[in-house]
């Protein structure tokens, strides 16, 4: 049960669009299609923002969109926007009822 | 509303143990598996364990198996996590969440709540 990979931090202008990688291995991300993301802002608890792999829960918006190839799943953040800049966390199942997140992403908008 | 409230952290020495528990409304518990989720201060995310809607699957990470035991009461909308022979490494922010599904094959967290804030230390 290792951790998923993510790059530590990400950025990008309002109005642009920033895309985090996950990388994980055929035991987790690339054998199931039970990719989620979540969304945590500094003191708060997180928020489902992607489920299995590329669904939006209600309320998300369609800014959000998860994709995954292989072993590495992506979460893209179009139209970034001032409220978008937070802490990202993939997660996967890993089989035999046990689950993994991923390293975390800090999202900066400049 | 759903609302998910932890209770039961606190400062403990090492070795020692806790039990945590979580109190849920707004929702009908027993169609839901549960979940524990731990931060430690300033770190990432880590999944503790899982139970399912009638605690027929359950599930451990490594860094807590054999030490911690999940449990639900269904009667009393409330889920537990037993936590034996703790360590400093233990020390973190307990969540407790709500799973979208019956099962804890394909987990998904949709409620988080605030958290207990566990402390290991002598």
């Amino acid at each position: 049960q290792s951790a998923l990979t993510q790059p530590p931090s990400a950025s990008g202008s309002p109005g642009q669009s920033v895309t985090i990688s996950c990388t994980g291995t055929s035991s987790d991300v690339g054998g199931y299609n039970y990719v989620s993301w979540y969304q945590q802002h500094p003191g708060k608890a997180p928020k489902l923002m992607i489920y299995e792999v590329s669904k939006r829960p209600s309320g998300v918006p369609d800014r959000f969109s998860g994709s995954k190839s292989g072993n590495t799943a992506s979460l893209t953040v179009s139209g970034l926007q001032a409220e978008d800049e937070a802490d990202y966390y993939c997660s996967s199942y890993a089989g035999s009822n046990t689950y993994v997140f991923g390293t975390g992403t800090k999202v900066t908008v400049l | 509303e759903v609302q998910l409230v932890e209770s039961g952290g606190g400062l403990v020495q090492p070795g020692r143990s806790l039990r945590l528990s979580c109190a849920a409304s707004g929702f009908t518990f027993d169609d839901y598996a549960m979940h524990w989720v731990r931060q430690a201060p300033g770190k990432g995310l880590e999944w503790v364990s899982g139970i399912s809607w009638n605690s027929g699957s359950i599930g451990y990470a490594d860094s807590v198996k054999g030490r911690f035991t999940i449990s639900r009461d269904n009667a009393k909308n409330s889920l537990y996590l037993q936590m034996n022979s703790l360590r400093a490494e233990d020390t973190a922010l307990y969540y407790c969440a709500k799973d979208t599904n019956l099962g804890i094959a394909a987990p998904n967290f949709d409620y988080w709540g605030q958290g207990t804030l566990v402390t290991v230390s002598s």
